[in-house]
């Protein structure tokens, strides 16, 4: 079993709706991050956060320590949004200390 | 700045031959991480340099892969005697030392291995 959880796998949803991604974790982490991949491959870091709740333009991600749960929120969805979102966790048993232990993604297709 | 950067961003060659995959860290970072990303599959970690410390060589599938990382910078993922199942992406991330700085990621390599 995949220590860090995502859901859904896929989501298609249309131009202008509000977007969830879901992560769960089952590991002591320090911190929580969120990632995107774009088709080719690059790798962007969007969030680390490690308690409450971080917003940037119309990305918000949250986390509930207790829960061991994260969110990934898209206001107003737009097309270059599509992407793979993917949650990744710095934890005390991770690979190479500092490491990351990787959810499977949220593949993401925003339609026009 | 610039960011990290991979070479080559593709590489394609026969069952049996070795490779090499390059990352430059950005400047000043002192930890280096290679993953592997298979198709359909999620990231997964391989190595993981730190300052001059001993590598952390958990990741590693197995013995035909090795990394190097000369003078505190550059990093170099070889892969021996190469199989069709190391065919994916590899990518690389530096970082600031520091528990909770952030991971910056390479455009990756793609391997194929025919």
């Amino acid at each position: 079993k995949n220590e860090v959880e995502q859901s859904p796998q896929n989501l298609t949803a249309q131009e202008g709706e509000f977007i969830t991604i879901n992560c769960s974790y089952s590991v002591g982490i320090s911190a929580l991050h969120w990632l995107q991949q774009h088709p080719g491959g690059g790798i962007v870091s969007l969030f680390m956060l490690s308690s409450g709740k971080k917003k940037h333009g119309r990305l918000i991600a949250t986390i509930n320590i207790q829960e061991k749960h994260s969110s990934l929120h898209i206001t107003a969805s737009h097309p270059r949004d599509s992407a793979v979102y993917i949650c990744a966790a710095t934890s005390y048993s991770g690979g190479g200390a500092d490491g990351l232990t990787f959810g499977k993604g949220t593949h993401l297709i925003i339609q026009p | 700045g610039a960011g990290v950067s991979q070479s080559p961003s593709n590489k394609v060659t026969e069952k049996g031959k070795d490779v090499e995959l390059r990352c430059d860290p950005i400047s000043g970072h002192t930890a280096l991480y290679w993953y592997r990303q298979s198709l359909g599959q999620g990231l997964e970690f391989l190595i993981y340099f730190q300052g001059n410390s001993a590598p952390d060589k958990s990741g590693l599938p197995s013995d035909r892969f090795s990394a190097e990382r000369t003078g505190g910078s550059v990093s170099t993922l070889t892969i021996q005697r190469t199989q069709q199942e190391d065919s994916a992406v590899y990518l690389c991330a530096s970082k600031l030392t520091g528990r909770n700085q952030p991971q910056h990621f390479g455009d990756g390599t793609r391997l194929s291995i025919l």
